[in-house]
């Protein structure tokens, strides 16, 4: 399994201006990926961190309200850019991979976003 | 698209109790992944399963792949206290490039 850190855990922050989260894993992986979990709801693929190029967005989320950066293996930030309110949720880090075959994929512990 | 559904949405057992949970989908994947959720934290791993029929346990929990290849199942004995939080499946289909498809998750509550 992989260990997961995410900065800030969480933050209160007003409307219109925009928060980083950054996701470090203690061993490289190939796959990395930020989810929106919005109160009381089950997980939201927002986009696949790609290294070395621009990563990859699902439906209804777009580059310029999160960009997203992935420099090396071990690395990834997350922007949350021109916050409203309904921005306000715990935005998640997870990575994946195969071991032999096998797909698992782990958790950080999550930032949580409150935006006033 | 493709979508999980969990039964029940939610359970209040007592202490102690047995609880079994479902997951169920349309479609056939080829992995399941079952999570729990503590309040203010992300999601922890606590079983995957690869083959159908397959029964796997850690501790107290034992999930089951079905043999349809389309449900899950997840059960945990004796519950206690720190059983409470939100339990999500979810599957995976085949390759790297398939994104893992999560359920609405069940939350559990132990009385004491």
């Amino acid at each position: 399994s992989a260990v997961i850190s995410q900065k800030p855990s969480r933050d209160i922050c007003q409307r219109g201006t925009s928060l980083t989260i950054q996701c470090q894993v203690d061993s490289q992986v190939t796959m990395m990926f930020w989810y929106r979990q919005q109160p009381g709801q089950s997980l939201t693929l927002i986009a696949t961190a790609n290294q070395g190029s621009e990563a990859t967005y699902e439906s209804g989320f777009v580059i310029d309200k999160f960009p997203i950066s992935r420099p090396n293996l071990t690395f990834s930030t997350l922007t949350v850019s021109n916050m409203s309110p309904e921005d306000s949720s715990i935005y998640l880090c997870s990575v994946a991979g195969l071991a032999g075959g096998s797909y698992e994929q782990y958790f950080g512990p999550g930032t949580r976003l409150t935006v006033t | 698209g493709q979508q999980l559904n969990q039964s029940p949405q939610s359970m209040f057992i007592q202490e102690g109790e047995d609880v079994s949970m479902n997951c169920t989908s349309s479609s056939i994947f080829n992995t399941w992944l079952w999570y729990k959720q503590d309040p203010g934290e992300g999601p922890v791993l606590l079983i995957a399963l690869y083959k159908a029929g397959e029964l796997t346990s850690n501790g107290r929990l034992t999930a089951q792949f079905g043999i349809t290849r389309k449900d899950s199942f997840l059960n945990i004995s004796a519950s206690i206290p720190s059983d409470v939080g939100i339990y999500f499946c979810a599957g995976h289909r085949k390759t790297s490039y398939d994104k893992v498809i999560f359920g609405p998750g069940t939350s559990l509550s132990v009385i004491p």
